[in-house]
């Protein structure tokens, strides 16, 4: 147990559909990492988030958008899905605003049909 | 940019070596390398800082070129546990807070 918490585990839904999966980082940790993983792409980077205010951005699509709120968690929001979103979206946390050790939440697997 | 793992997949017999390469085509500040087994959450193995520092965990190392901005992990008389998708991640010299991270190998080791 990495002490990074992620919910849903498990989302189905359809094409053009809106979502929010949640994450809960480790207590203490500041940042928070999402990622998104598919079969033949790997761990693609999304966005990073430090004690509020973003500092990263990666490859994330302007359908997607994120936040981290004040006790910390953060929320990534899924727009008007496509079935090339189907993926596991994983969650990270960790200490410092610096990438150090990174530890990974379960993941939310979303299917959209 | 997407540091390149090689190879790709690897199946081994228990006991025996592998070596899984990292490379990215940018200036590294450093390489972290995560584990992941089938249906977990990947698991920090270890970070290498520029400065072509070598460190070890258990039988698993792994090396730094920062001049090649190459990495190499090394596993040694695996371990049917050892089996998982590995993965290297790379920060780039300008320190932007960017974890990215190679396709994977496939590592699958046989009884």
């Amino acid at each position: 147990d990495s002490g990074v918490t992620q919910t849903p585990k498990h989302l189905i839904t359809a094409t053009g559909q809106r979502v929010t999966l949640r994450c809960s980082p480790r207590s203490g940790d500041l940042s928070v990492y999402w990622y998104q993983q598919s079969l033949d792409q790997g761990l693609q980077f999304l966005i990073q988030y430090y004690n509020g205010e973003e500092r990263a951005k990666g490859n994330i699509l302007e359908r997607f958008s994120a936040q981290q709120f004040p006790d910390l968690h953060s929320e990534l929001n899924l727009s008007s899905l496509e079935l090339g979103d189907s993926a596991l979206y994983f969650c990270a946390s960790s200490v410092e605003g610096f990438p150090g050790e990174l530890f990974f939440g379960e993941g939310s697997r979303l299917t959209v049909l | 940019q997407q540091p390149v793992q090689s190879p790709q997949a690897v199946i081994l017999r228990e006991g025996e070596d592998a070596v899984i390469n990292c490379s990215s085509s940018k200036a590294l500040y450093s390489v972290h390398w995560y584990r992941q087994k089938h249906g977990e959450a990947p698991v920090f193995l270890m970070i290498l800082l520029k400065g072509g520092e070598q460190k070890g965990h258990e039988k698993i190392s792994a090396s730094f070129n920062e001049k090649k901005q190459q990495s190499s992990l090394y596993l040694t008389a695996s371990q049917l546990s050892y089996s998982g998708t590995y993965f290297c991640g790379t920060e780039g010299m300008n320190r932007d807070d960017k974890i990215i991270f190679g396709k994977g190998t496939r590592l699958h080791i046989l009884p």
